[in-house]
């Protein structure tokens, strides 16, 4: 199962864009990567999913490089309701949910 | 469009005492997940399953916890008796048929489990 790395947190200032940077080195070619965001006292909230290149939905962007090593979810022009613990996984797709669950990003949006 | 619901939000045990969580989830979801969630931690599944059936609990303590499905909606996770370390978020969550692979997960709120 691939694990992933993500930095402990991130700050960042409302209208930023933010972009999470997550690293699964060991990602396997029938892996998916999954990003959810988790606000306090609430269940995790599914964002956004790609395979490869790039993913676009009305919350975020993911960008996936040609050797899926890493990815990059971006918010564009954040808030401070975007203050929140942002997770990247990585499933297979054939191993029914997998999903190894990493601490995540804590990201903090300043005024 | 109701999410998945849990009940209660907050429980205050004294160790060795018996407790139990419920999830309801989103209609037409026929599969549904329990996860245990640390303080400052991702979410660790403790059971999985596809309609009633419990398809993956190798994360279950099953000493001490247990869950059930018994209609294929609603679920009961159990434990007897709890621990000081069983203090934790517990989370239900459940996805859709269509998702053959349960990447978009829809999560409760949780129970927040406070074992004294």
């Amino acid at each position: 199962l691939a694990k992933t790395t993500q930095p402990i947190s991130m700050d960042s200032y409302e209208g930023q864009e933010v972009n999470i940077t997550c690293s699964h080195n060991n990602i396997a070619t029938n892996d998916y990567i999954t990003w959810y965001q988790q606000f306090p006292s609430q269940g995790p909230r599914f964002i956004i999913q790609g395979y490869k290149t790039k993913v676009t939905n009305e919350v975020a962007s993911l960008f996936i490089p040609a050797d899926r090593k890493s990815s990059t979810l971006s918010l564009p022009r954040v808030s401070l309701s975007d203050t929140a613990v942002y997770y990247c996984l990585v499933g297979e797709i054939l191993s029914n949910y997998q999903l190894i669950w990493g601490a995540g990003t804590k990201l903090i949006i300043k005024p | 469009e109701a999410g998945v619901v849990q009940s209660p939000r907050y429980k205050i045990i004294e160790k060795k005492q018996p407790v139990a969580f419920w999830c309801n989830p989103i209609s037409g979801h026929n599969t549904l997940y329990w996860y245990l969630q640390n303080l400052g931690q991702g979410p660790e599944l403790l059971i999985r399953y596809e309609n009633e059936e419990a398809v993956d609990d190798s994360q279950l303590p099953k000493d001490r916890f247990s869950a059930e499905r018994l209609k294929g909606v609603d679920s009961t996770l159990k434990i007897q008796p709890a621990e000081l370390g069983d203090s934790a978020v517990y989370l239900c969550a459940s996805s859709s048929p269509l998702d053959r692979f349960g990447n978009e997960q829809f999560f409760g709120p949780g129970t927040r489990l406070t074992v004294l």
